[in-house]
């Protein structure tokens, strides 16, 4: 399996342009994970999903960021209108969760690193 | 969830052993205690997970008291590939698998 894709993998934009995140989970996975990394903050959960559907969104930090899963292979999180403050590095993750097991892995992307000047 | 606490950096040598303990003095009966690992320009990525006693896999080792208000995450002979930031997260399996990262602790190996 390729692992959990992201694009891009950075991403330079103005204060005010929107941004648009992609997430392709593993296939068969049926959670996903957006997380946000910053030096100051650390890793944040902003939202996950349950088989395409959002469970927990607490973590997003306000209106601007919305989050959409249409399948079970693809994800997006987008940012309207950007501001320079949601630079950071964003993951997407993705797990399988299996009845009467422990806490599962989660799998991580590579990343994009989104810089909003 | 219950909080962690472990140290924000350590430094150590190539070859040594790394013993980086963590912390969970809320912990619940339910809970899992998981080990991650993030190089620079990565996402985390799993190491190692335990309920109690000591879990081994050919990463690293996982040492849990019977109190279990703590683990720590044992990485033996470390090399300079193991200079990385290490996060414990402490949860269960029963919710709907949300976890919450800390600080971690920031790893560097010296030749």
């Amino acid at each position: 399996d390729a692992g959990v894709i992201q694009s891009p993998r950075h991403e330079v934009t103005e204060m005010g342009q929107e941004v648009t995140l992609r997430c392709k989970p593993i296939s068969g996975h049926d959670y996903l994970f957006w997380y946000r990394q910053t030096m100051m903050r650390g890793l944040e959960l902003l939202i996950y999903f349950n088989n395409n559907v959002p469970i927990d969104d607490s973590g997003m930090p306000e209106d601007r960021f919305s989050a959409k899963m249409p399948n079970a292979s693809f994800s997006t999180l987008k940012i309207q209108p950007s501001e320079p403050r949601d630079s950071a590095v964003y993951f997407c993750a993705s797990t399988l969760k299996r009845e009467g097991r422990s806490r599962e892995t989660q799998y991580f992307g590579p990343g994009t690193r989104l810089l909003v000047l | 969830l219950a909080k962690t606490t472990q140290p924000i950096s350590m430094d150590s040598y190539e070859g040594q052993e790394v013993n980086i303990t963590c912390s969970h003095n809320n912990i619940a009966t339910n809970d899992y205690i998981t080990w991650y690992q993030q190089f620079p320009s990565q996402g985390p990525r799993f190491i190692i997970q335990g309920y109690k006693t000591k879990v081994t896999n050919e990463v690293a080792s996982l040492f849990i008291p019977a109190d279990r208000k703590s683990s720590t995450l044992s990485l033996p002979r470390v090399s300079l590939s193991d200079t990385a930031v290490y996060y414990c997260l402490v949860g269960d399996g029963s919710s709907a698998s949300k976890i919450i990262f800390g600080s971690g602790t920031r790893l560097s190996i010296r030749p």
